[in-house]
């Protein structure tokens, strides 16, 4: 079946260090978001991807990088330049079709020890 | 600017019917997508509204006035597994020439036994 896989599901970081976060799709889609969810408030972009080897800034995405050299493949970088790191981030992907909606990866809890 | 409404939480009772409402703000409107999101886990699509009207499927509905930049998810015959956050989410065309989407902070669902 099609999807899109996340890993790790729990990470934590320690202060200063850098870390990865996977996303992978096998759905065929063109366009790959990332999310970023904290309690109390809506889902925040973080980047965008509508093509390989294109990717844009979302709303909040300084801290952050990303990469998109395949088109399965989005991976996000929470770098030591993010000073609030701890959230749930959600990877997701949306069909060409304007009427579905995003389909969202299982997700990644990132927590800063 | 962009701005999306919804109840923080809301309690009802297994086999009942309960409403939840979105209200909008946004120019550019170009759809409204609802989303089931159970505690820990990613966001699943529910409905996609862009014209005005009812949309119906199963036992969720979905209603949309563009008018009045409001919708509301429809649940009847409430089960326990429907006890999760709801989210409301409005695409919009931006003036940079990109569709963009905007999330609701979600409404908590606690049905009863």
């Amino acid at each position: 079946d099609g999807g899109i896989t996340q890993s790790p599901k729990y990470l934590f970081r320690k202060e200063g260090q850098n870390v990865t976060l996977s996303c992978e799709q096998n759905l065929n889609h063109d366009a790959m978001y990332w999310y970023r969810q904290d309690p109390g408030q809506g889902l925040r972009l973080i980047y965008y991807s509508q093509i390989v080897n294109d990717f844009q800034k979302g709303d909040i995405a300084e801290g952050y990088s990303v990469s998109r050299e395949k088109k399965e493949s989005f991976p996000l970088t929470v770098t030591s330049a993010q000073k609030n790191p701890t959230a749930f981030y959600l990877c997701a992907s949306r069909s060409r079709d304007r009427g579905y909606g995003y389909t969202f990866g299982s997700g990644t809890r990132l927590t800063v020890v | 600017g962009q701005n999306i409404d919804q109840p923080t939480e809301m309690t009802a009772t297994e086999g009942a019917i309960v409403q939840i409402n979105c209200t909008y703000q946004t120019s550019g409107f170009n759809g409204l997508f609802w989303y089931q999101q159970h505690a820990g886990e990613a966001p699943t699509f529910l409905s996609y509204n862009v014209l005005d009207g009812l949309e119906e499927k199963g036992r969720f509905s979905s209603f949309l006035s563009r008018s009045k930049g409001y919708s509301y998810l429809l649940l009847k015959e409430l089960q326990m597994k429907d006890s999760a956050s709801y989210l409301c989410a409005v695409r919009f065309y931006s003036p940079s020439g990109t569709y963009k989407y905007i999330f609701g902070t979600g409404t908590r669902l606690k049905v009863l036994a």
